[in-house]
């Protein structure tokens, strides 16, 4: 099982939005509603952002926001902050016997 | 509250073993799937290995299959992974995972392992 292709880094000023894409294939992300991103600031634990493609946990800002159009996924961060500075990962369920898949990861820099 | 605490992780010797471990508390341990994700230095995150509520269905990646063992004690609301054959390539910071459909909900704060002579 591959892992879902996600853009290396993405950039913004403060107060823009910015979106991060996560594609796969039919087996996964085109194929579920089981989309997750994660957030990871440096040395500390993923934190879950979304889940099933659009669903904030508790908690999460409505800053953050998910969506799926065929096999890719994406995060929109909106009115970008300081404290978004991280690294973001999706993952996906998959109909392969690993059941989960996750993203190479894209690190957001906040200029 | 949700917490969950790995232990169990340090320096070995390649070839050598190690068991970590991951004390749930805050939710009903037994109701759900549990998951240990590992992360090498500086990359991303790979999820290696997965175990049903009840530990009848377990899952290993390739990259471990063979050398390491999932179990949870639903009794002790604990999570294992006994290691062994360690390589100087399963140097990563070890997370439990309480998952439901493939979305990891809640992670540990993780424990690293080093593999080096």
């Amino acid at each position: 099982q591959s892992a879902l292709t996600q853009p290396a880094s993405v950039s913004g000023s403060p107060g823009q939005s910015i979106t991060i894409s996560c594609t796969g294939t039919s087996s996964d992300v085109g194929g579920y509603n089981y989309v997750s991103w994660y957030q990871q600031h440096p040395g500390k634990a993923p934190k879950l952002m979304i889940y099933d493609v659009n669903n904030r946990p508790s908690g999460v800002s409505n800053r953050f926001s998910g969506s799926k159009s065929g096999n890719t996924a994406s995060l929109t961060i909106s009115g970008l902050q300081a404290e978004d500075e991280a690294d973001y990962y999706c993952s996906s369920y998959t109909n392969s016997s690993t059941r989960a898949v996750f993203g190479t990861g894209t690190k957001v820099t906040v200029l | 509250q949700v917490q969950l605490v790995e232990s169990g992780g340090g320096l070995v010797k390649p070839g050598g073993s190690l068991r970590l471990s991951c004390a749930a508390s805050g939710f009903t341990f037994s109701d759900y799937y549990m998951s240990w994700i590992r992360q090498a230095p500086g990359k991303g995150l790979e999820w290696h290995s997965y175990i049903s509520s009840r530990g009848r269905t377990l899952y290993y990646a390739d990259s471990v299959k063979g050398r390491f063992t999932i179990s949870r004690d639903n009794a002790k609301n604990s999570l294992y992974l006994q290691m062994n054959s360690l390589r100087a390539e399963d140097t990563a910071v070890y997370y439990c995972a309480r998952m439901k459909m493939a979305t990891m909900h809640y992670w540990g704060q993780g424990t690293l392992v080093t593999v080096s002579s």
